[in-house]
């Protein structure tokens, strides 16, 4: 079993629906959780976090369940720019510093 | 502020060739870490360094060693290049050791080996 699991779509969606994503994780000890995103050939870059409460910035809502090791991410009203492949990534605090572990990610299309 | 800077860009290399990727970051990062990325794999943590001259292995170390001389620079070198080396490479940093410290990537360095 993968460590972080995501659904790899790709999701293809009319401007302005909501989506949302799935991700689970098996490491119990993991700490800390985020979203990033991934344009076609470009650096991952962070999203936004993800806290116990659940946490919204603009249209992206992410929740976290931790008894069911599951993440999500909501996003209302597509854009076209929100065309991208989102990486979910839980984070294990180690002598070693943070551990970040991805998700291989679920590709979202956005389409007129 | 130039963040994470990776070089080179992209690279072609025949079997066996040696080379070094360089990243440089300009945030007084404590933190650095190499990555790559291949096609339904996401990304695998290849070495990590929690400071100056301190380097430790991550999930796929083989075939590849680091260097942390200077606290800015992280240094990936591939000693005798194999095709299953052909990747995007991507190098990240954070300031310190903290739970919701997300990592800042570089852009990425596409090596191909014939």
């Amino acid at each position: 079993r993968k460590e972080v699991e995501q659904d790899p779509g790709p999701f293809n969606v009319p401007e302005g629906a909501t989506v949302a994503f799935n991700c689970t994780y098996s490491n119990s000890a993991s700490q800390s959780f985020f979203w990033y995103r991934q344009d076609c050939r470009k650096e991952p870059k962070l999203l936004m976090s993800v806290y116990s409460s659940g946490n919204e910035d603009g249209r992206f809502t992410a929740q976290l369940n931790r008894a069911s090791q599951y993440i999500s991410l909501l996003i209302r009203d597509s854009k076209l720019s929100d065309s991208a492949t989102y990486l979910c990534v839980v984070n294990i605090l180690t002598g070693g510093g943070n551990k970040l572990t991805f998700g291989t990610g679920t590709q979202l299309k956005v389409e007129l | 502020n130039a963040g994470v800077t990776q070089t080179p860009k992209f690279r072609v290399l025949k079997t066996g060739q040696s080379m070094t990727l360089l990243c440089a970051q300009d945030m007084n990062h404590e933190y650095m870490y190499w990555y790559r990325q291949d096609p339904g794999m996401g990304l695998r943590l290849i070495h990590y360094s929690v400071g100056e001259g301190t380097t430790a292995k991550g999930e796929v170390p083989d075939g590849y060693n680091v260097s942390r001389l200077k606290k800015q620079n992280f240094l990936l070198g591939l000693e005798s290049a194999a095709p299953s080396q052909t990747s995007v490479y991507f190098c990240a940093s954070t300031h310190r050791q903290g739970v919701n410290q997300p990592q800042h990537f570089g852009d990425g360095t596409r090596l191909s080996i014939l």
